[in-house]
């Protein structure tokens, strides 16, 4: 069983624009929802992360939105720059070890 | 500071050989965790260990293997290698184990079986 579904698989974007990438999880237990950004041949970096306490959370262009209801959450990149181009994944965490998302390329077009 | 170290950054083996790859945590970081990435995929857990014992372990055959030395270093395992093995190695490493804590990742090991 899956226990993050994440969305879209890939991702083609205007510079400027909006690059939205959603996940579901299934298990409440989870506590701790990172987003993690990789580039070829790299490790993934941690980008942001929330806990369920509360609904958003924003660091400069990059804002977590969290559905605990809807058992959701999303990574909103606003303004888009080519240099985003790279994979995001989502995870879950908690007193589990952490699963990660399957993973969404993101491309931006300058 | 120096970030999560890994060793070698490329290996090639051939199937049955076995393999070692090691990982130095960030400083003060005590926890460290093991994934494999296949292209295209997310990481999936391996191990994770805290203070030198082992925490959690994922769903993997016998033949993988790790430990954490006194100055929290660590090694994995591979034995009896697969083609099936062949991925990118992570290592991270957090200040706590559990999967509530920012984990940092290396740049990872590329694994070759041919």
């Amino acid at each position: 069983q899956q226990q993050v579904k994440q969305s879209p698989q890939s991702l083609i974007v205007q510079k400027g624009g909006i690059s939205i990438i959603n996940c579901a999880y299934e298990n409440t237990a989870f506590d701790y929802f990172p987003w993690y950004q990789q580039f070829p041949g790299k490790g993934p970096a941690l980008l942001i992360a929330i806990r369920p306490d509360v609904s958003e959370k924003k660091e400069g262009r990059f804002t977590i939105s969290f559905n605990k209801s809807a058992k959701q959450f999303s990574l909103h990149i606003m303004d888009s720059q080519p240099g985003d181009s790279a994979t995001y994944f989502c995870a879950v965490g908690g007193s589990y070890i952490p699963t990660f998302g399957r993973g969404t390329s993101l491309i931006v077009h300058p | 500071d120096a970030g999560v170290t890994q060793s070698p950054t490329h290996l090639i083996k051939t199937r049955g050989q076995q393999v070692t790859l090691r990982c130095s945590p960030i400083s003060g970081h005590k926890s460290v965790s093991w994934y494999q990435q296949v292209l295209g995929q997310g990481p999936q857990f391996i191990f994770q260990y805290y203070e030198k014992e082992e925490r959690g372990r994922g769903n993997f055959p016998d033949r993988f293997s790790a430990r954490q030395f006194p100055n929290y270093s660590s090694e994995l395992n591979v034995n009896a290698l697969l083609l099936g093995d062949s991925a990118l190695y992570l290592c991270a490493s957090s200040l706590q184990p559990s999967g509530r804590y920012e984990q940092y990742f290396g740049p990872g090991t590329r694994l070759t079986v041919t």
